[in-house]
């Protein structure tokens, strides 16, 4: 069965601060997909990034990156120079190559404080 | 591009009314929309997969008589909630993937319903 875990509740940091947000996954399949999206206080969820099973590059945009390790089983997302605008809950999910559900982790709560 | 809107954005309603919440694909065609339910400070949950011209696919514990969903067209798909109780408050989320997508093909949000059962 596919599972996101997302085991950080909660993250404050101060402005211009990096920070991390972890994601791992648990599958059976060797192909798979994985994406990051943000939820802003708004409630629309913004679509941030979708990496597939075979492509580990790690991939940068702006300030944001990904880390994708499928040794670890871990895609993990880091903010460089937070910004207040950045204070969201971001989202991991897992889909398999059999569908196109998603699965969501339980989501992190980012707080930038200026 | 891959813009999803929904309508109406809030309602608030008595007890034992139905409410239609529309999802729309607006610059894509959708294969297929997604119809989730969030709780305050919880992740998404999945209630439902809808293609178009065919019955939706619930998650086990969804009662598809409550929850009605018609997928009409590859741009349109509509959740109604049927009599409606305070226990179906909640936030509605629709999403939508593009025609011919494949499998793991990005799912596009709408902004969500936030709906209020009196």
């Amino acid at each position: 069965a596919q599972k996101v875990t997302q085991a950080q509740t909660e993250i404050s940091v101060v402005e211009k601060e990096d920070v991390t947000l972890d994601c791992v996954y648990e599958t059976r399949d060797t192909t798979y997909y994985l994406f990051w999206y943000k939820q802003p206080p708004s409630g629309e969820l913004v679509f941030l990034i979708r990496r597939n099973s075979f492509d580990e590059q790690n991939e940068i945009s702006g300030r944001y990156s990904w880390n994708f390790q499928k040794s670890t089983s871990s895609f993990n997302f880091t903010i460089t120079a937070s910004q207040v605008v950045d204070s969201a809950v971001y989202f991991c999910a897992l889909s398999e190559a059999g569908g196109n559900k998603l699965v969501f982790g339980a989501g992190t709560i980012l707080r930038v404080k200026s | 591009g891959a813009v999803v809107s929904q309508h109406p954005s809030w309602v608030i309603c008595k007890s034992g009314t139905s409410v239609k919440i529309e999802c729309r694909s607006l610059d894509f065609q959708a294969t297929t929309m997604f119809w989730y339910r969030q709780f305050p400070k919880q992740s998404l949950m999945l209630m439902a997969t809808s293609n178009e011209g065919s019955k939706a696919t619930y998650e086990q514990g969804v009662e598809k008589d409550k929850f009605l969903i018609n997928h009409a067209s590859l741009t349109l798909s509509t959740l109604t909630v049927t009599s409606a109780h305070p226990e179906d408050s909640s936030f509605y989320i629709c999403s939508a993937n593009r025609l011919a997508g494949g499998p793991g093909e990005t799912q596009y949000f709408g902004p969500g319903t936030r709906l209020l059962v009196l």
